[in-house]
């Protein structure tokens, strides 16, 4: 238990489906971060939350959204999705953004099968 | 831009014994941290062990210990006394200071053979 938790765990969504992961973190931190994890391929940044503003896009398809109402709590709204959107989704945080020694907490995943 | 490379897809160990997982990044800034996460059939990324770039004290964490080779851009994990439980796959990650990104390797796969 990191004190990371997603839900849901599993979700398998149509392509012309909208639903949402959910992310919260009991640790007090103000940084929080969406990875993709696909097969074969190294993780991948998605998205970075700094107290509730996004700093950062890698380059995400629009058919990903991210929200983050407060500093506990970050979504993914998915819509659209295509088959190789299929993989699991890392939430993760940190006590801050861009101080060394920051160590990352993760979730335990959420595994999106798109059909 | 950092980049972290593994070059190990898969590694196994006979129980009891001592295996070392390798890892080599490159950065070109001073202020950055070292870390080897452990990722269970469960998925969940679990911290093994981070390395200060400034300290030239290799971190020890009980059976988990790195070689760190900050001149070669080197850092190894060796798992001494290898147990069942550690079979998992292995990340090793960096991140800057100045961007607070972490950056992932490709992973390798620890097999441990009963």
């Amino acid at each position: 238990e990191t004190g990371v938790t997603q839900t849901p765990r599993h979700l398998v969504m149509g392509m012309t489906n909208k639903k949402s992961l959910k992310c919260e973190q009991h640790l007090g931190h103000n940084a929080m971060y969406w990875y993709k994890q696909s097969a074969k391929k190294p993780l991948e940044l998605m998205f970075v939350y700094s107290l509730e503003e996004r700093v950062e896009n890698n380059s995400v398809p629009s058919r990903f959204s991210p929200e983050c109402p407060n500093s506990s709590h970050l979504f993914l709204h998915l819509h659209t999705l295509q088959p190789e959107d299929s993989a699991l989704y890392l939430c993760a945080s940190s006590r801050t953004l861009r101080q060394s020694g920051n160590t990352i907490y993760f979730g335990e995943g959420s595994w999106l099968t798109v059909v | 831009a950092q980049t972290v490379t593994q070059s190990q897809p898969e590694m196994s160990v006979q129980e009891a014994e001592t295996v070392t997982l390798s890892c080599t990044y490159d950065t070109s800034e001073s202020d950055y941290y070292l870390f080897w996460y452990k990722q269970p059939p469960s998925r969940q990324m679990i911290l093994v062990i981070r390395q200060e770039a400034y300290k030239q004290q290799n971190a020890t964490e009980n059976r988990f210990s790195v070689n760190f080779q900050k001149a070669a851009k080197s850092f190894s994990l060796k798992i001494s006394d290898s147990q069942l439980g550690d079979a998992a796959m292995y990340f090793c990650a960096a991140i800057s200071g100045n961007t607070g990104k972490l950056i992932f390797g490709q992973g390798t796969t620890l097999q441990v053979k009963p």
